[in-house]
């Protein structure tokens, strides 16, 4: 079946360093890719995705690509801020694009 | 978009009782999903929530413990029935609607569920 790997956190950074999350998954067929954000108290959001091989999702400065040879979509930000404080999850779709599977979500603490 | 409403927010149950969560879209979606997040873990799915029939579960989750309803487009419950501590947990509503592509959903703020 599919599944997402995420790195454990908690990741703490101060403001303005550059983030890595590492995600990759295992999937049959042709999976979408998704990042989804969860701040404190809230319900998840949709951070970015990426629908085919080599495509480059972007969105508040994040940025994750689709790596099918490594199967992975890590996700990356050149310049945190305290406000980027939050869980991120990894997640994919299956190929009738009905059903999420996602990572263990990571937490993400930005100092001033 | 969509905006998701649940209700409640959150409350506290005594075990062998039964509580039913609500969610509420403001738009008309094709699907609509209930999500499990056990403290600091990541969701797992309970189940879809098909309109106008019976819900489609996944693995590990059953009916009998898990009621859902979906009467129209916009509104589906959850009843977690017959508590125990270890169904304490947040309860996630989601929906898909035919503005997003395939697994781009949107989420309700969930339930905070605790039995003691």
């Amino acid at each position: 079946g599919n599944s997402v790997t995420q790195m454990e956190g908690p990741v703490t950074l101060s403001e303005e360093a550059f983030l890595t999350i590492n995600c990759t998954y295992t999937a049959t067929g042709y999976p979408s890719l998704f990042w989804y954000v969860q701040y404190p108290g809230e319900g998840l959001q949709l951070l970015l995705k990426a629908t085919k091989a080599d495509d480059k999702g972007s969105n508040k400065g994040f940025e994750a690509t689709y790596r099918k040879e490594t199967t992975s979509f890590h996700l990356e930000k050149g310049s945190v801020q305290v406000s980027d404080s939050a869980v991120y999850f990894c997640a994919l779709t299956n190929n009738a694009g009905n059903m999420l599977t996602f990572g263990g979500g990571t937490r993400l603490m930005v100092k001033p | 978009s969509a905006v998701i409403s649940q209700k409640p927010s959150r409350d506290i149950c005594q075990r062998g009782t039964s509580l039913t969560i609500q969610c509420q879209v403001d738009s008309q979606v094709t699907m609509m999903f209930w999500y499990r997040q056990q403290p600091g873990q990541s969701l797992t799915l309970i189940a879809t929530a098909n309109q106008g029939s019976e819900a489609t579960y996944e693995s590990g989750f059953v009916i009998d413990k898990f009621p859902i309803s979906r009467p129209n487009l916009t509104f589906s419950t959850l009843t977690v029935s017959n508590m125990s501590p270890e169904d304490s947990s947040i309860y996630l509503c989601s929906a898909q609607g035919r503005d997003r592509g395939r697994g781009e959903q949107y989420f309700g703020p969930g339930t905070r569920l605790t039995v003691t």
